[in-house]
């Protein structure tokens, strides 16, 4: 039943080694969102597809990028690794334009070695 | 997204109404007042949302003020396994542009067997 599906739920990477998350949804929405949170945060935004247009944040850094090859499936790609991106990653989906809820997956736990 | 003022935390005895308030003072007449939870290594929950009349579903009851400043959550029997950090937020996409939530701390509610 899940509509937000995140994989792996745990991933460990070294530091400065490139790594992927990855997100999945079967609700057909056109938004999809990728937050990071870290241990004790509140979830923060890094950046959002509105379909195929992508939003960063202002504050998001460059070392994240994201890739949304079709409507159903989002990455989110950490081009070199730091201590300090070891957090829960989320992502969520919605309808744009519209007051409907977010929908969330239960994100990926990511370490750095 | 704009700011809102939960308690830190609550507790609140198992089988009890859970109530839960939020204060956003600086709401503006469009936007949604929107509750969500965090259950320990989940990802954010929807619970309820309403615009100005008190909402009820399945999971909880939302009561508003007539000034739109304040709002409650009320879980009506709550049970351990309501145990999570809340999220009070407000927002109207509507009118265009799909930015992401914007989460304050929330309240950390505790139920006690």
């Amino acid at each position: 039943d899940a509509m937000v599906i995140q994989n792996p739920r745990y991933q460990v990477t070294q530091f400065g080694k490139p790594v992927t998350l990855s997100c999945s949804q079967t609700l057909n929405h056109n938004v999809m969102y990728w937050y990071q949170q870290k241990s004790s945060q509140a979830p923060k935004l890094l950046f959002h597809y509105y379909d195929k247009d992508f939003n960063n944040e202002a504050d998001t850094p460059d070392n994240f990028q994201s890739r949304r090859p079709n409507t159903s499936f989002c990455f989110l790609d950490i081009r070199s690794p730091g201590l300090g991106d070891a957090a829960m990653y989320l992502c969520a989906t919605s309808f744009g334009r519209t007051n409907q809820p977010q929908h969330f997956g239960d994100g990926t736990r990511l370490s750095i070695l | 997204d704009a700011k809102t003022t939960q308690p830190p935390s609550m507790d609140c005895a198992e089988g009890r109404a859970a109530n839960l308030p939020c204060n956003h003072s600086t709401i503006s007449g469009n936007e949604y007042v929107y509750w969500y939870r965090q259950i320990h290594s989940q990802g954010p929950q929807y619970i309820i949302h309403g615009l100005k009349n008190n909402e009820t579903n399945e999971m909880a009851s939302l009561i508003i003020t007539e000034d739109r400043k304040s709002s409650t959550l009320i879980l009506p029997h709550a049970t351990l396994r309501d145990t999570a950090v809340y999220y009070c937020i407000y927002y109207n996409y509507s009118g265009g542009g799909a930015d992401g939530l914007t989460f304050g701390k929330g309240t950390h509610l505790i139920i006690q067997p």
